[in-house]
């Protein structure tokens, strides 16, 4: 089936520095890509949609240029969370439309943490 | 906007009892998604339900989904404590997710 690879899946960084994270459709090309975060015990919040070769859209309240995304290729997105702060700290994960082999296929997550 | 609300938001039931979760959301939508989370995990897909009256199974979990009334359900039958789990519905479009309901299966 369908496989995205996500990485890291931990992180520590100290506040002020960015963080790149990487989602790669193994066995299939993502157009289009998705990236969440999640709280403790909360749900998933979506807060970009990546589109391969454009801009991302991000949702209502996520600061784009604070939360960098790139889709540069049909199997690869990343994000940046730049100048990181404690409070963004949450786990980030991303999924891709698979739906020609499926449905939306999720990563593995990205567990930030900021110091 | 889209709404999807989920409930209960927390259960916990006894093993070899019966439940069900329930799913409701706003608007049409073309497809409707269970998913199952462990903790500190990412998503695992358990069904995709495309059409109105479709009904999935696999192994103690079975999913439905009513177009018309916008409700879809997630029923466990004969609970096991490997069930226990927070299980999300999520619509199509921006996959939208419901609050997510946790269960804990008591032995």
């Amino acid at each position: 089936g369908a496989v995205v690879s996500q990485h890291p899946s931990r992180v520590i960084c100290k506040s002020g520095t960015s963080v790149k994270i990487e989602c790669r459709s193994l066995d299939f090309q993502a157009t289009t890509m998705f990236w969440y975060r999640q709280f403790p015990k909360q749900s998933l919040m979506l807060m970009a949609t990546s589109n391969e070769g454009s801009k991302a859209t991000y949702e209502q309240g996520v600061e784009k240029d604070k939360f960098l995304i790139n889709h540069a290729s049909l199997t690869l997105s990343t994000l940046t969370v730049t100048s990181a702060h404690p409070e963004d700290s949450s786990f980030y994960i991303c999924s891709a439309d698979s739906q020609g082999v499926g449905g939306y296929t999720f990563g593995s997550g990205t567990r930030l943490t900021v110091v | 906007e889209l709404k999807v609300e989920q409930n209960p938001l927390f259960l916990s039931m006894q093993e070899g009892k019966n439940y069900t979760i329930y799913c409701n959301y706003s608007t049409t939508s073309d497809r409707l998604y269970w998913y199952r989370q462990d903790p500190g995990k990412s998503l695992e897909s358990l069904f995709v339900l495309l059409s109105n009256g479709a009904v999935k199974q696999e192994g103690r979990l079975m999913a439905s989904l009513d177009t018309k009334a916008r409700l879809s359900t997630l029923h466990i039958t004969a609970a096991v404590h490997d069930l226990s789990a927070t299980y999300f519905c999520a619509v199509d479009g921006k996959i939208i997710f419901g609050k997510g309901t946790r269960l804990h299966i008591l032995p």
